[in-house]
């Protein structure tokens, strides 16, 4: 079945450091991908999405771009600051059946010291 | 509209007792979906409704758990005789399309 696999946590990094979070997923068709956030006591936000190859998601400085060839969709940000402090899921929607049912990875965790 | 609304945000309770959450998604939103989340887990996925109809029960749904949506609105999703093993952050996420789902905050059950 579909699965997601990303980087284990934490990561802790300085503010202004650059942020690469890998993820790898398995899907049987043409998968979407998201990256989600879930802030402390929170529920989950999309943060970005795509939905075909080479396909680049973006929001609030964070990219992450939809590699069919290596089946990856890293989360990356340029400078991060302490409010990215947070947990980041890595997810999946497998179209079939004719709705929108999301796999998601273990979550990894972001800290952000000042 | 705010988002998607849960309900209560804790419950505890005692092992064995009966526990009921409540969902309102956003209102023009057809498909609701209940997760489980575990501690350093990412969400499990429990059951997907479209509209009244529940289309799909995942294997983690035992038969001490039952979910409705009533004319297709909110939904509720009801745990019977709970057990330790139960508890975790309950998510109630909806969409419209295939568009990534808004969560609502979770309700956290603790079974003591």
């Amino acid at each position: 079945g579909d699965s997601v696999t990303q980087m284990e946590g934490p990561v802790t990094l300085s503010e202004e450091a650059f942020l690469t979070i890998n993820c790898t997923y398995t899907a049987t068709g043409y998968p979407s991908l998201f990256w989600y956030v879930q802030y402390p006591g929170e529920g989950l936000q999309l943060l970005l999405k795509a939905t075909k190859a080479d396909d680049k998601g973006s929001n609030k400085g964070f990219e992450a771009t939809y590699r069919k060839e290596t089946t990856s969709f890293h989360l990356e940000k340029g400078s991060v600051q302490v409010s990215d402090s947070a947990v980041y899921f890595c997810a999946l929607s497998d179209h079939a059946g004719g709705y929108q049912k999301v796999t998601f990875g273990t979550g990894t965790k972001l800290q952000v010291i000042p | 509209d705010t988002g998607v609304s849960q309900n209560p945000r804790h419950k505890i309770t005692k092992r064995g007792q009966n526990v009921t959450f409540r969902c309102d998604p956003i209102s023009e939103h057809n498909r609701l979906y209940w997760y489980r989340q575990t501690l350093g887990q990412g969400p499990e996925f429990l059951t997907y409704f479209q509209n009244e109809a529940q289309l799909e029960k995942s294997r983690l749904l035992s038969d001490r758990f039952s979910a409705e949506r009533p004319k297709g609105s909110f939904s509720t999703l009801e745990i019977q005789r709970t057990e330790q093993g139960d508890s975790a952050m309950y998510l109630c996420a909806s969409t419209v399309a295939i568009d990534g789902y808004t969560f609502g905050s979770g309700t956290r059950l603790t079974v003591v």
